[in-house]
């Protein structure tokens, strides 16, 4: 039978390294992308947002790039720590519509000692 | 802080019984969602409400009903559940208010894992 989408991609990285989570999207319409970080027990808890007329965009250790041509975001985690072991999710969200968010599938990233 | 609580963090039922899910904000947000999370699947909403006694549907309403008395509660309700209904539910919150930060964030709740059998 056809399996649907019931595993989710991991990323599995060396403590101290680089890590990149990509992500596509398909609504050209949002105005804000966000990278939302869920430890496991815990609700999302939001890393860093770029608003679509931007590139890149930095924060403590993150750097997010947007890249509309293609349709593709990505979060990049400098110096990776256990501590950054998570599921994360990009979304999108188009101003004006109460602020509602439509999510990827997530990434679980997995570090390793 | 802003801090949004759930009922319950992990629930048991039975097929046909009715069931409430809780959440509670703190902040006075006017926008309040309650979303289903399964694996591969990421978060997909089920209802929102943008203001007391005023809800929307979201991308999977069917099998639920919300209710919004108070601005600072809003209950997911599952009629009849069913074991298609198993899953993680999170409730969030955001203000519609423009408040400095470039995106109106939403605050998540700890979820609450329902287990239908």
């Amino acid at each position: 039978g056809e399996s649907v989408g019931l595993h989710l991609p991991t990323l599995s990285v060396q403590e101290g390294d680089n890590s990149i989570i990509n992500c596509a999207y398909s609504n050209s319409a949002s105005d804000y992308f966000i990278w939302y970080k869920q430890e496991s027990g815990k609700g999302p808890q939001f890393i860093i947002d770029i608003r679509s007329n931007m590139d890149k965009r930095q924060g403590q250790r993150v750097t997010v790039l947007l890249n509309k041509t293609v349709k593709h975001l990505s979060l990049q985690i400098a110096a990776t720590q256990p501590g950054d072991s998570a599921v994360y999710f990009c979304a999108g969200q188009i101003s004006g519509g109460y602020n509602k968010l439509i999510f990827g599938a997530g990434t679980r990233l997995a570090v390793h000692p | 802080d802003v801090k949004v609580t759930q009922s319950s963090r992990y629930l048991v039922k039975r097929t046909g019984e009715k069931v409430f899910l809780e959440c509670v904000q703190d902040m006075d947000h006017e926008n309040m969602f309650w979303y289903r999370q399964d694996p591969g699947l990421g978060l997909r909403l089920i209802y929102f409400s943008y203001d007391v006694k005023m809800k929307e549907k979201g991308d999977i309403p069917e099998g639920y009903s919300v209710s919004r008395e108070k601005k600072e509660r809003f209950s997911l309700i599952l009629e009849s559940a069913s074991t298609n209904q198993t899953s993680m539910y999170l409730c969030a919150s955001t203000t519609t208010m423009t408040s400095g930060r470039s995106y109106n964030e939403q605050f998540f709740g700890p979820g609450t894992r329902l287990t239908v059998l």
